[in-house]
């Protein structure tokens, strides 16, 4: 199993240019979770998929964000126009269910916007 | 609204000691409790998972235990090596999200 795989690794932008970050969840995980890490807020949930369908987008922080799931191997978080806010570690994690499995991520992709 | 606190926010210790992580939470209305270890650059890697229902969760050198009407659980290290190193955070699944802790930062020396 290649666990969850996220492109790019690092991303280096200017304010107001589009970002797109992927995610490849680990096949048969019915869950995607996208996360954001900074050293002032810690993880926090941004947004989550079951089969494949957003359930809970109450932690994306503004309209400029936008995540899609267009297949179950899928995933995409766009920030369009991006900010130097912004800047931080997105994660991707899946699992196999809500409750009672680990939570399994990738290696993150870190976003500067300067 | 579920808090999650880990203490020490650091520890440094030689190698071959045992030694203990604490989180605590706020609502012992949890689903679950998960351990996991961040290395440097990467994702988190999860390391044990314990249900609501059980007291502990045992993988190799590592224990967790949970004790849910006090809003505790520990993560025990039996003779830690410098490969330990890295940030050790716990994450509580309410009815809600999941919440993580802070994280403990570990050194190991050799």
């Amino acid at each position: 199993d290649a666990g969850v795989i996220q492109s790019p690794r690092h991303e280096v932008t200017e304010m107001g240019q589009e970002v797109t970050l992927r995610c490849k969840p680990i096949s048969g995980h019915d869950y995607l979770f996208w996360y954001r890490q900074t050293m002032m807020r810690g993880l926090e949930l941004l947004i989550y998929f079951n089969n494949n369908v957003p359930i809970d987008d109450s932690g994306m922080p503004e309209d400029r964000f936008s995540a899609k799931m267009p297949n179950a191997s899928f995933s995409t978080l766009k920030i369009q126009p991006s900010e130097p806010r912004d800047s931080a570690v997105y994660f991707c994690a899946s699992s196999s269910s809500y409750y009672n499995s680990p939570l399994h991520f990738g290696n993150g992709t870190r976003l500067t916007v300067t | 609204k579920q808090e999650v606190t880990q203490i020490p926010a650091a520890l440094s210790v030689p190698e071959g000691e045992n030694l203990v992580l604490n989180c605590s939470f706020t609502d012992s209305a949890i689903y679950n409790l998960q351990w996991f270890r961040q290395d440097p650059g990467k994702g988190l890697t999860s390391l044990l998972l314990i249900q609501s229902s059980q007291r502990e969760q045992t993988s190799g050198r590592l224990n967790a235990s949970l004790d849910k009407s006090s809003g505790r659980s520990t993560l025990y290290i039996a003779a830690s090596q410098p490969g330990d190193s890295a940030t050790y955070l716990c994450a509580v699944k309410g009815t809600d999200k999941l919440i993580f802790g802070t994280g403990t930062r570990l050194q190991v020396f050799p």
